[in-house]
């Protein structure tokens, strides 16, 4: 089954600190993978994509990495600000060949970031 | 603003009534995309359309139809609602890069 999974749950830090989170998926084959911001009472909105073949996408203060091999993606902030505070959504697309349902979404780190 | 809007942005409803939740973009996507999201779960997909006169079952289409009325319209039906679509509803276009807001929905 394909499978997203996330860690941490949630996360405090103070602001002007960095923080990294973590995304491990089994999903097969695979496409790409996205990163989203989703605020309270928003829809998520997407920060970074990847693909199989790339390593690194940066957005700003926002920096995620991709290991295929390992199947593991991570999302770093640096010098985070309050408006960070949301949930970050790691999510995997299948391969542009398969109809249906083509995110696999990750259930979220929840951010809160304190003055 | 281009986008994705959806309407409304809450409601409750009583068990066994329906309702009609919409959704329209203006950036001309071919494909949109209903799903529920529940707390400590990810978004699941419910229904989609490719495009135009298309729509498919995704993950969790049981208690739900849809209509893709034109290119910009999709929505989402809820026939006889039951407790168990309390949920926030989003829809999405382009193979989920953008998304509306969301529908905050009870079902008492």
């Amino acid at each position: 089954k394909n499978q997203v999974e996330q860690s941490p749950q949630s996360l405090i830090i103070l602001e002007g600190k960095n923080c990294t989170l973590q995304c491990n998926y089994t999903v097969s084959p695979f496409s790409n993978l996205r990163w989203y911001k989703q605020d309270t009472g928003r829809g998520p909105v997407s920060l970074t994509i990847m693909t199989f073949s790339e390593n690194t996408k940066s957005n700003g203060r926002y920096t995620a990495t991709l290991d295929a091999d390992t199947k593991q993606s991570s999302l770093h902030i640096t010098a985070s600000q309050l408006s960070d505070s949301a949930s970050y959504i790691c999510v995997v697309s299948l391969s542009p060949q398969n109809a249906g349902n083509m995110l696999t979404f990750g259930g979220g780190t929840r951010l809160m970031v304190k003055p | 603003n281009a986008g994705v809007t959806q309407t409304p942005k809450f409601q409750v409803l009583k068990t066994g009534q329906s309702m009609t939740l919409q959704c329209a973009q203006d950036m001309n996507h071919n494909s949109m995309y209903w799903y529920r999201q529940d707390p400590g779960m990810g978004l699941r997909l419910i229904y989609y359309s490719a495009s135009e006169g298309t729509t498919d079952k995704g993950e969790v289409p049981n208690g739900y139809n849809v209509s893709r009325l034109n290119k910009r319209e999709f929505s989402l039906r809820l026939e006889s609602a039951a407790p168990s679509q309390t949920s926030v509803y989003f829809c999405a276009s382009s193979e989920g890069y953008t998304f509306g807001s969301g529908t905050r929905l009870t079902v008492v």
